[in-house]
């Protein structure tokens, strides 16, 4: 079953534009990550923040972590076309445990 | 490319077949996950090791599939007498279990189609 839920579910921008998307857990977490998926490929780590952690950067990533609401926001800044691709959130209970997924942001983002 | 890799990365076969894929993790990681995305979907968990040794089954897991990591290293994930249901993209994960961190990296994935 999946942990929680992402919004939105797709996200359409211009090239240029910010995009941020959220997502939503249940249970009690260690580490909340972010991955991106291109169409039919695999996943690739973007950025991992802990519980005790409430805004983490990467380049032009940015994730915040609000464990009170049980949820985390990722924004992506001057997007580009390569962004185009599906985020997934996903959150594990402790370290080197399972991870539960969301059901995925799709972002499109226009030239 | 992350490192991990799997073999094959399609696989077509038909109903009631058994199929075996192959995940080869990052040298140095304890930890082999194995993963199931359907179409539209976020993956789900179906199973991991550490080492040789398999802590934890979802129950997803039928009894018609099984993994296996002999000697810690590669992992195999067999499905026995497939089924239409069974046809998703399998994903395999790596990390190393030192700290509290747990990134995982996932292979390219095998896409199953049974017919």
């Amino acid at each position: 079953s999946q942990q929680g839920e992402e919004d939105p579910q797709a996200l359409s921008i211009q090239e240029g534009e910010n995009a941020t998307m959220n997502c939503s857990y249940k249970t009690s977490i260690n580490n909340l990550q972010w991955y991106r998926q291109n169409s039919g490929r695999g996943l690739v780590h973007l950025i991992l923040i802990r519980s005790n952690e409430r805004e983490k950067h990467s380049g032009r990533l940015r994730v915040t972590l609000d464990t009170s609401k049980k949820s985390s926001s990722l924004l992506i800044t001057a997007s580009r076309a390569a962004d185009t691709a599906s985020y997934f959130c996903a959150t594990d209970r402790a370290a080197g445990n399972k991870l539960t997924f969301g059901g995925g942001t799709r972002v499109l983002v226009k030239p | 490319d992350t490192g991990v890799s799997q073999d094959p990365r399609h696989k077509i076969t038909k109903r009631g077949q058994n199929v075996t894929f192959r995940c080869d993790p990052i040298s140095e990681h304890n930890r082999l996950y194995w993963y199931r995305q359907t179409l539209g979907q976020g993956p789900e968990f179906l199973t991991y090791f550490q080492n040789e040794a398999q802590l934890e089954k979802s129950r997803l897991l039928s009894d018609r599939f099984s993994a296996e990591r002999p000697k810690g290293s590669f992992s195999t994930l067999e499905i026995q007498r497939t089924e239409q249901g069974d046809s998703a993209m399998y994903l395999c994960a790596s990390s190393l279990l030192l700290s509290i961190r747990n990134e995982q990296f996932f292979g390219p994935g095998t896409r199953l189609t049974v017919l």
